[in-house]
C-alpha cells in the first residue's frame, strides 16, 4: 500500500517556465513533509520541507504548498533551469513527540528542463 | 566537510556469496538509514538506528538481511546468502533529530548479484 504517491513519472519543461511536481499522501498522521533531489550516480539530497502546520514554504526559486483536506503537496520551481533535471522524491514522516524521523518516499518523477 | 560515506561503490558477486555493506555517517547525526531503490518498488526503508540502537527493521525483507552499528560512525549492511533479487543500489543516510529532520545521503552501493 504506496503511503506517498507520485503519479507522474515524468515531466519536460521549457526553461525558464514554472515546473510544478505533484505529490499524494493516504495517512492524516503525516505532519512533515520533504522534497529531496536526485541526480543519476549520486544519492538524494534534500531541497524543502514543510510542517503540516503550514499550507506554503518557499526557498529562492522552490516553493511547497500544501494542502491537507486533500492531502496533497505541490513543489513549484520557477524559473525552471536545465540544472533542475533531475529525479525528484516526495517523502512524508510521522514525526510527533517521538521524532523518529522516518520517512517514506514517493515512487519519484522525472523532470527534464529543455534549453 | 565530509558527507555520509559508503563503500563500496559497486558491488558485483555470484549468488550466494555474503555482501557486506559499509556507511559512515555524518559526524554528529545520531539516527541512521538503510535504504533499498529498485526501478519496482522506488526507495524503501530497510531498517533505521536511534543512538546505534535498531528502531524499526520491519522493512528488511528477510532473515538473509541484517544490519549492524557497532559505534556511532560506523554501519554495516549483510546479506547472507545473496540472491539475484537482491540487486539494486542500496543507500545509507543519517541525520540529526531535530526539528528539520532532514537526512543526508551517501552515494550508495549499486549491488549486482549474478
Amino acid at each position: 500500500d504506496q503511503q506517498v504517491k507520485q503519479n507522474s513519472p515524468s515531466l519536460s519543461v521549457q526553461e525558464g517556465r514554472i515546473s510544478i511536481l505533484n505529490c499524494d499522501y493516504t495517512n492524516s498522521m503525516f505532519d512533515y513533509f520533504l522534497w529531496y533531489k536526485k541526480y543519476p550516480a549520486e544519492g538524494p539530497t534534500f531541497l524543502i520541507s514543510i510542517s503540516s502546520i503550514k499550507d506554503k514554504n518557499e526557498d529562492g526559486r522552490f516553493t511547497v504548498f500544501l494542502n491537507k483536506s486533500a492531502k496533497h503537496l505541490s513543489l513549484h520551481i520557477v524559473p525552471s533551469q536545465p540544472g533542475d533535471s533531475a529525479v525528484y522524491f516526495c517523502a512524508a514522516s510521522v514525526r510527533g513527540s517521538g521524532n523518529t524521523g522516518k520517512l517514506i518516499f514517493g515512487q519519484g518523477t522525472t523532470l527534464q528542463v529543455k534549453p | 566537510d565530509a558527507g555520509v560515506i559508503q563503500s563500496p561503490r559497486h558491488e558485483v558477486t555470484e549468488m550466494g556469496q555474503e555482501v557486506t555493506l559499509r556507511c559512515k555517517p555524518i559526524s554528529g547525526h545520531n539516527s541512521l538509514f538503510w535504504y533499498r531503490q529498485t526501478m519496482m518498488r522506488g526507495l524503501e526503508l530497510l531498517i533505521y538506528f536511534n543512538n546505534n540502537v535498531p528502531i524499526d527493521d520491519s522493512g528488511m525483507p528477510e532473515d538473509r538481511f541484517s544490519a549492524k552499528m557497532p559505534n556511532a560512525s560506523f554501519s554495516t549492511l549483510k546479506i547472507q546468502p545473496s540472491e539475484p533479487r537482491d540487486s539494486a543500489v542500496y543507500f545509507c543516510a543519517s541525520s540529526t533529530t531535530s526539528s528539520s529532520g532532514s537526512q543526508h545521503f551517501g552515494d550508495g552501493t549499486r549491488l549486482s548479484i549474478l
